[in-house]
């Protein structure tokens, strides 16, 4: 399977706990962004890489988040101290830069599956 | 603030029953509306890019149109398998493709 690859799928943990998800973007793929999602909502985003320069966080990534991708391949989302209001999917996504405008592209993003998080 | 709504939240169809659903965007300039589908569990799948007011874009049964302050996604003669969420989305005001605002989405149900 050559897609976006998130793990672990499901994760249940106690609040004050630490929890670390990983993504594997397609390969070619410079670019890499985290979404998350609660019941009922669309994506927000979270942030985003271009190789594995962080270029961009949302005010919604507080202190206790934290997101890598140290050699511009897969990247993981740290979440420290979880609280019940971090339950969500955590979804990521990735595109190729440049790509953005027909004839080239159409500025797709690929997401992976998702990871959910339930904080108890 | 830069917004997406999308309308109705929920919509049930018999299979057959065209129908259309509503987004509805206060982004100035817009430089790109998408429309994605969600099924449930999963992460959304792309469905269109529309860049300017006028275009269309068609895939099976649907057809995704833009104006100046909305876009519509319509589905003729859906069958059970177009069962999903159907998410619609921009670049907030003067943004690339880096980071989208979604609406809430339309969840959408085809009974046989």
């Amino acid at each position: 399977d050559t897609g976006v690859s998130q793990n672990p799928r499901h994760k249940i943990t106690k609040r004050g706990q630490n929890v670390t998800f990983r993504c594997d973007p397609i390969s070619e793929h410079n670019r890499l962004y985290w979404y998350r999602q609660t019941l009922g909502q669309g994506p927000e985003f979270l942030t985003y890489f271009q190789n594995e320069a962080q270029l961009e966080k949302s005010r919604l990534l507080s202190d206790r988040f934290s997101a890598e991708r140290p050699k511009g391949s897969f990247s993981t989302l740290e979440i420290q101290r979880t609280e019940q209001g971090d339950s969500a999917m955590y979804l990521c996504a990735s595109s190729l830069s440049g790509l953005d405008r027909f004839p080239l592209g159409n500025g797709e993003l690929f997401f992976g599956e998702g990871s959910r998080l339930t904080v108890l | 603030e830069d917004q997406v709504t999308q309308s109705p939240e929920a919509l049930r169809l018999q299979e057959g029953e065209s129908s259309s659903l509503n987004c509805s965007y206060t982004v100035s300039g817009l430089r790109g509306l998408f429309w994605y589908r969600q099924d449930p569990g999963k992460g959304p799948e792309f469905l269109f890019t529309l860049y300017s007011a006028g275009e269309e874009k068609e895939k099976e049964r649907l057809k995704a149109t833009l104006t100046k302050k909305e876009s519509f996604l319509h589905i003729t003669a859906p069958k059970p398998e177009d069962s999903a969420t159907y998410l619609c989305a921009v670049p907030p005001q003067g943004t690339g493709f880096q980071k989208l605002v979604f609406g809430t989405g339309t969840r959408l149900l085809v009974s046989p």
